[in-house]
């Protein structure tokens, strides 16, 4: 059973748009959410979190929004950029039950179109 | 942010042999580190969970004595594919977890290719 689900295999934005790149949990145990970004043959990224108590998270080009009634979370890319192009991860983990333990989601293919 | 290496990035063997890779936390000390196994097109699964100076924590239908697991060091963590067949071939990635809890600092990853 999947945890963390993001239901966009890919996604192609126009350079300088915004990319909005999906992601749905199940756990209502999960109270911290990561993004990653990775290119191929390389190991993920860190880029930007949220805390459960956040419903907003923004870092530069890069904003999180997160929505907890509905298990959603959100990564903004404003304005994109081609070097934006990679598999972007959404991960949660839950202090509470499991420390440290991250579930990655099955990852998004942004390609930003110059 | 910090560094984690692994070594080596890619490799190549034989069916039935053994290969080691390793993890290590360039510039702080990992009380806890992260394998990671990531098939084609798909998300990273955790294997499991390292700790410095005790036995690993492997997630459900991971074989401990396939996957042989060392954290001998702060710094150090190995993962030895024992007995490696072709459907091992996979990209195995490590991370190391710094002070803050769920701040993960992730290797580069490791190509294994099992002929």
């Amino acid at each position: 059973d999947q945890q963390v689900k993001q239901n966009s295999p890919s996604l192609s934005v126009q350079e300088g748009r915004i990319s909005i790149l999906n992601c749905d949990y199940t756990n209502s145990m999960f109270d911290y959410f990561l993004w990653y970004k990775k290119y191929p043959a390389e190991g993920p990224t860190f880029l930007i979190s949220i805390s459960s108590i956040k419903d907003k998270n923004e870092d530069g080009r890069f904003t999180v929004f997160l929505n907890k009634s509905a298990k959603h979370l959100s990564l903004h890319i404003v304005p994109s950029q081609p070097g934006d192009s990679a598999v972007y991860f959404c991960a949660a983990s839950a202090f509470e039950t499991s420390y440290d333990k991250v579930i990655f989601g099955p990852g998004t293919s942004l390609s930003v179109i110059p | 942010g910090a560094v984690v290496s692994q070594h080596p990035s890619r490799v190549i063997c034989k069916s039935g042999t053994s290969v080691k890779i390793e993890c290590r936390s360039l510039d702080f000390q990992a009380t806890t580190m992260f394998w990671y196994r990531q098939f084609p097109k798909q998300s990273l699964m955790l294997m499991a969970t390292s700790n410095e100076g005790s036995k690993a924590t492997y997630e459900q239908g991971v074989e401990k004595d396939k996957f042989l697991i060392n954290h001998a060091s702060l710094t150090l963590s190995t993962l030895t594919v024992t007995s490696a067949h072709p459907e091992d071939s996979s990209f195995y990635i490590c991370s190391a977890r710094n002070s803050n809890y769920n701040e993960q600092f992730f290797g580069p990853g490791t190509r294994l290719t099992v002929l």
